[in-house]
């Protein structure tokens, strides 16, 4: 399985703010995954993450918003941008690797939004 | 479109006892059934899964069940404990067309000492 890091694990940030969450693999991926889990809610899924171009968004989420990078196989950051407190939300990075169905997740970052 | 259902939201079990999740799924290109396991304050873990070409699928006190025709999945736990308190997610996952995992709405277990 694959060991997946984010930093930070917290933060409360100020209305209208932006805030850069970083997530980090122990090995090389085929794809990383942004997933926003409100609270007592389920997964919803905001963008693939694509190696060496634009990011791949779901219905409902926009590249100005949540713009998402990919330099290499074992990295990835989302931006939370311009924030309001419909935004507090666990944030979750995930991963599969390069030859199974497997997707493994992240421990998440908590976001509070004042 | 796609989407998958699971039931029940709440579950509440004595210690010792066994707890059933259900989940039904409704695009028929799913191939991938995992599920996972997310306890306060942390990410989601996986605890087992299964594909569709098997109908059962056992790990200790966990199994998973898997109905095509039906497009139904369970999970089973025997024997609960109370650090199996937790919100289980069920998905339904597949390649074709294009990677895409639909997550259930999640339950939350209760395991009562």
């Amino acid at each position: 399985s694959a060991v997946i890091s984010q930093k930070p694990s917290r933060d409360i940030c100020q209305r209208g703010t932006s805030l850069t969450i970083q997530c980090q693999v122990d090995s090389q991926v085929t794809m990383m995954f942004w997933y926003r889990q409100q609270p007592g809610q389920s997964l919803t899924l905001i963008a693939t993450a694509n190696q060496g171009s634009e990011a791949t968004y779901e219905s409902g989420f926009v590249i100005d918003k949540f713009p998402i990078s990919r330099p290499n196989l074992t990295f990835s950051t989302l931006t939370v941008s311009n924030m309001s407190p419909e935004d507090s939300s666990i944030y979750l990075c995930s991963v599969q690797g390069r030859s199974t169905d497997t997707q493994y997740f992240g421990p998440g970052t908590r976001l509070t939004v004042l | 479109g796609e989407n998958v259902e699971q039931h029940p939201s709440t579950l509440s079990v004595q210690e010792g006892d066994s707890a059933v999740i259900k989940c039904t799924y409704s695009d028929s290109a799913s191939n991938y059934f995992p599920w996972y396991k997310q306890e306060l304050g942390k990410g989601p873990q996986l605890i087992i899964d299964i594909r569709s070409n098997v109908g059962e699928k056992k790990d200790q006190r966990i199994a998973v069940t898997l109905n095509k025709t039906a497009k139904h999945f369970s999970l089973h736990i025997t024997e609960t404990q109370p650090e199996d308190s937790a919100v289980y997610f069920c998905a339904a996952s597949r390649r074709t067309g294009g990677f895409k995992t639909i997550f259930g709405a999640g339950t939350r277990l209760f395991v009562k000492a």
